[in-house]
């Protein structure tokens, strides 16, 4: 059974760093075509897709926020940290991780989501 | 990066079909059959319904099913329910080998009278 659970900060101050952690279980980041993805969701909002890391470590970020974004993994400790930085109050959100599935091209588990709000 | 294109709202009676399109470009939908679409109740997690455009994860209803032409996908359920009130999202793989990225659409909300 395939879990994912978000963790990190639910407050940051502005230019602040945000660092989120996705911890999961029942499957390897070292299994070939396994990933992990960022996706997040201002209150009221659509998704957005912010970032992903594969098995062979292998990385694509979000065009409109790579600059900010940071994604790495630790397939010892089953997990992967997103880290972003500059945090402004338009950041706040719901950060949702998700098992991305290659032989599906798509998102099959998420976690539960974490809100983070970004003010002083 | 612009995000794929879906109406903001569908409603249908219950019994009925809707369909709720997504449209994107040659350099995303138009050129993957790569779409997926996810449903999200408010305050949960969204759920994958539909992947690789038109197949059906293990243990989705084949009420739900999708289809594609063009620059735009579709996502059609049939037989509407009460439950099936929710928001959807469609999402694609996007870019190319070497600078891909994934998108996803505004989100519509569909409302069973």
């Amino acid at each position: 059974q395939i879990t994912l659970k978000e963790s990190g900060p639910t407050l940051v101050k502005p230019t602040q760093t945000l660092t989120l952690t996705c911890t999961f279980s029942g499957f390897s980041l070292s299994t070939s075509g396994v990933g992990v993805g960022w996706i997040r969701q201002p209150p009221g909002k659509a998704l957005e897709w912010l970032a992903l890391i594969y098995w062979d470590d292998d990385k694509r970020y979000s065009p409109s926020l790579k600059s900010r974004l940071t994604i790495t993994k630790d397939t010892s400790k089953n997990q992967v940290v997103l880290t972003m930085t500059n945090m402004d109050p338009v950041d706040t959100a719901t950060y949702y991780c998700a098992h991305r599935n290659t032989a599906m091209d798509s998102f099959d588990y998420w976690g539960q989501g974490t809100l983070v709000t970004v003010s002083s | 990066q612009s995000a794929l294109t879906q109406p903001a709202s569908v409603s249908g009676s219950p019994g009925q079909s809707i369909t709720i399109s997504c449209t994107g470009t040659s350099s995303d939908v138009g050129s993957y059959n790569l779409v997926s679409w996810y449903q999200q109740h408010p305050g949960k997690a969204p759920k994958l319904m539909i992947y690789e455009g038109s197949k059906r994860p293990s243990g989705v209803s084949n009420r739900f099913s999708g289809s594609k032409s063009g620059n735009t996908a579709s996502l059609t359920i049939s037989g509407l329910q009460a439950e099936d009130e929710a928001d959807y999202y469609c999402c694609s793989y996007a870019g190319s080998s070497t600078l891909s990225y994934v998108v996803f659409g505004g989100g519509t909300k569909l409302t069973v009278l």
